[in-house]
């Protein structure tokens, strides 16, 4: 079946660029399907930051559009995010997640575990 | 933008009871909605998608109705699994959560 993981540093300072990977297994990226960024805060709701497709069409939440870059790797089965400037406020639980149709604005029904980034010097 | 609020944010509940959680959105969306089951320490779980449409594997007894604005979901019998906080997502524009119900045990 599909599994999504996620990857990168779980601390990150402050001004710097969060960076993440979500490597999928059980599907090759290339034969279609949205791919996104999810986050919740501690505590808080969920905020969707971006969604990819293979070939490299994206969609970004207007509200991080300005600091947001979403790339895919077809050879390596990876899609990554980029948050850059980052403040306290991206303190997050990071989720990558796969939309439920092969089209962009749908929602999402398979879901990596999760990884935790705190922002802090 | 478009803004999602649900209602309450909190429910205590028993098992066996009709519970009714509420979304609102600020314009409208027609039927582009879904609902998501979160447990603490998890992944969302895709539950109702398209207002009423039932995510396959999940229980019949989790319904959805509504278009426009104003929505619901409706679970017509509580069981233990069910102590969880669920979302609502509007995907007529980009895609938006509302800020969650906790449904937890009276």
């Amino acid at each position: 079946q599909v599994q999504l993981q996620e990857s990168g540093p779980g601390l990150v300072k402050p001004s710097e660029t969060l960076s993440l990977t979500c490597t999928v297994s059980g599907y090759s990226i290339s034969s279609g399907y949205y791919w996104g960024w999810i986050r919740q805060p501690p505590g808080k709701g969920l905020e969707w930051i971006g969604s990819i497709y293979h070939s490299g069409s994206t969609y970004y939440n207007p509200s991080l559009k300005s600091r947001v870059t979403i790339s895919v790797d077809t050879s390596k089965n990876q899609f990554s995010l980029k948050l850059s400037s980052v403040t306290a406020a991206d303190t997050a639980v990071y989720y990558c997640a796969r939309v439920s149709v092969d089209t962009a604005m749908v929602p999402f029904d398979i879901w990596g575990q999760g990884t935790m980034v705190t922002v802090s010097s | 933008d478009i803004q999602m609020t649900q209602s309450p944010s909190t429910l205590s509940a028993s098992v066996g009871d009709r519970v009714t959680i509420t979304c609102r959105a600020s314009q409208s969306i027609s039927s582009w909605l879904a609902w998501y089951q979160q447990k603490p320490g998890k992944a969302p779980k895709l539950l109702i998608y398209k207002a009423s449409s039932l995510e396959s594997g999940v229980p019949s007894r989790f319904s959805g109705s509504g278009s426009g604005t104003e929505f619901t979901l409706t679970i017509s019998s509580l069981q233990p699994d069910d102590f969880a906080t669920y979302y609502c997502q509007q995907y007529n524009s980009y895609l938006t959560f509302g800020g969650g119900t906790k449904v937890e045990i009276k």
